[in-house]
């Protein structure tokens, strides 16, 4: 599976929108892009995921770019509830049962 | 929705203990896993099962076994247990998927200290 980059900590005021960069430039066309939450000490929480296009969720919308080398979270309206660390996780497109591997994700700190 | 158990939620056991640790899948998912979690860690993952049948191994120590039973749900038993075995461990269900994307579900994790 691709490996993913993402920033290490992000600050967002409450009520706005949280954007979380991931950058995936070695993506492969039939791998996709997850995002998983963990908020402290409970179990990762899945949010979305997609393939190329756009996608939305009543929890959050991914923009992944035209070359899928890279895609971005957005929550639109952080909640302190959203502070949390945030996955980005390319997995591929195949037949089974997947492991999630997780990498180092951005720790986002919504303030009031 | 129904959602991941696990049980217990908190365990202590002293060094050169076993431990067993149990997860009941959401119903219909037919796929379990499971992650190690380390304190100021990422989550790891162990094992996974589908059908009774062991479907992928990542970075699990020979001390530690696993199944999944008829009723789908597993186990992960842990013996002569170490001090860095102190760690949240996760399950987390799914089905095992048909080409498409798969979704996996984490139950709220057991929380295994030992001293």
């Amino acid at each position: 599976d691709a490996k993913t980059t993402q920033p290490t900590s992000m600050d967002c005021a409450e009520g706005r929108a949280a954007n979380l960069p991931c950058n995936h430039s070695t993506i492969s066309g039939n791998e996709y892009v997850y995002w998983y939450r963990q908020i402290h000490s409970q179990g990762p929480q899945y949010i979305i995921h997609g393939l190329k296009n756009n996608e939305t969720n009543e929890m959050a919308s991914l923009i992944i770019t035209e070359d899928r080398k890279s895609s971005t979270l957005i929550l639109p309206h952080a909640t302190l509830r959203d502070t949390a660390v945030y996955y980005c996780i390319v997995r591929s497109r195949n037949t089974g049962g997947f492991k999630t591997i997780f990498g180092a994700g951005t720790r986002l700190f919504v303030k009031a | 929705a129904a959602g991941v158990i696990q049980s217990p939620r908190h365990l202590i056991k002293e060094k050169r203990e076993t431990a067993t640790l149990k997860c009941y899948p959401i119903p219909r998912h037919d796929t379990v896993y499971w992650y190690q979690q380390g304190p100021g860690q990422d989550p790891q993952f162990l094992i996974s099962f589908y059908e009774k049948m062991q479907s992928d191994k990542g970075s699990i120590p020979d001390r530690f076994s696993a199944q999944q039973f008829s009723d789908y749900h597993s186990e992960l038993n842990m013996s002569s247990l170490e001090l860095g075995d102190s760690a949240l461990y996760f399950c987390a269900s799914s089905l095992w998927g048909t080409g498409d994307s798969v979704e996996q579900y984490f139950g709220p994790g057991t929380r295994l200290t030992v001293t």
